[in-house]
């Protein structure tokens, strides 16, 4: 099964700060990597797919970057809106598997 | 629009078996996996498995199988997570969620499983 390293597993930032989190996965996922969203009693939400592609309708401070083993997840500025919990997810190969998740909060 | 709308909540008694469904609405339904994907209270998420539609064909996370049954009827659109020889651990809320793209896209709104003699 393919690993996927999720870090930091918690932050806290302000409003307006930039806020990066980490994916890294144990072989090669060819940019099959999805981010999404998931706030308290919620699904999950699809933000980015394919590594670097913003879902339709998802706002524009978001994004992804990365490729191979080593992605990234960026909020440019953060709002209260997102305070939520972010999941990678590789679906390069079966069992589709998940990074740990990394909650993000207001200071 | 795309709509999976799930079963209510559960409670089972160890060693019993639970069956959760999935009502799709809003596309066509044999065109797409749905995929289960289900998280523990306050832990991250795990994906069980999926099922094609059209066939009927599935594949399971080595983890559940032999205990958990994918199936869907086509003519109401609705796919079907059973889950059996259920243990404490595997009380957690239970997501469908139809493919785009090889990857959960569209979810369901989740099922509480509760497990607890």
């Amino acid at each position: 099964d393919i690993q996927m390293t999720q870090s930091p597993s918690s932050l806290s930032a302000s409003v307006g700060d930039r806020v990066t989190i980490t994916c890294q996965a144990s072989q090669d996922i060819n940019n099959y990597l999805n981010w999404y969203q998931q706030k308290p009693g919620k699904a999950p939400k699809l933000l980015i797919y394919d590594a670097s592609n913003l879902e339709t309708g998802v706002p524009s401070r978001f994004s992804g970057s990365g490729s191979g083993t080593d992605f990234t997840f960026t909020i440019s500025s953060l709002q209260p809106e997102d305070i939520a919990t972010y999941y990678c997810q590789q679906y390069d190969n079966l069992p589709l598997t998940f990074g740990g998740g990394t909650k993000v909060e207001i200071k | 629009q795309v709509q999976l709308v799930q079963s209510g909540a559960e409670v089972k008694k160890p060693g019993a078996s639970v069956k959760v469904s999935c009502k799709a609405s809003g596309y066509t339904f044999t065109g797409y996996y749905i995929h289960w994907v289900r998280q523990a209270p306050g832990q991250g998420l795990e994906w069980m498995g999926r099922i094609i539609p059209n066939s009927g064909g599935t594949n399971y996370a080595q983890k559940f199988q032999g205990r958990v049954t994918m199936t869907r009827d086509t003519s109401i659109t609705t796919a079907y997570m059973e889950l059996g020889s259920l243990r404490s651990d595997d009380t957690a809320v239970y997501y469908c969620a139809r493919d785009q793209g090889l990857a959960p896209h569209y979810w369901g709104q989740g099922t509480l499983v509760t497990v607890s003699s």
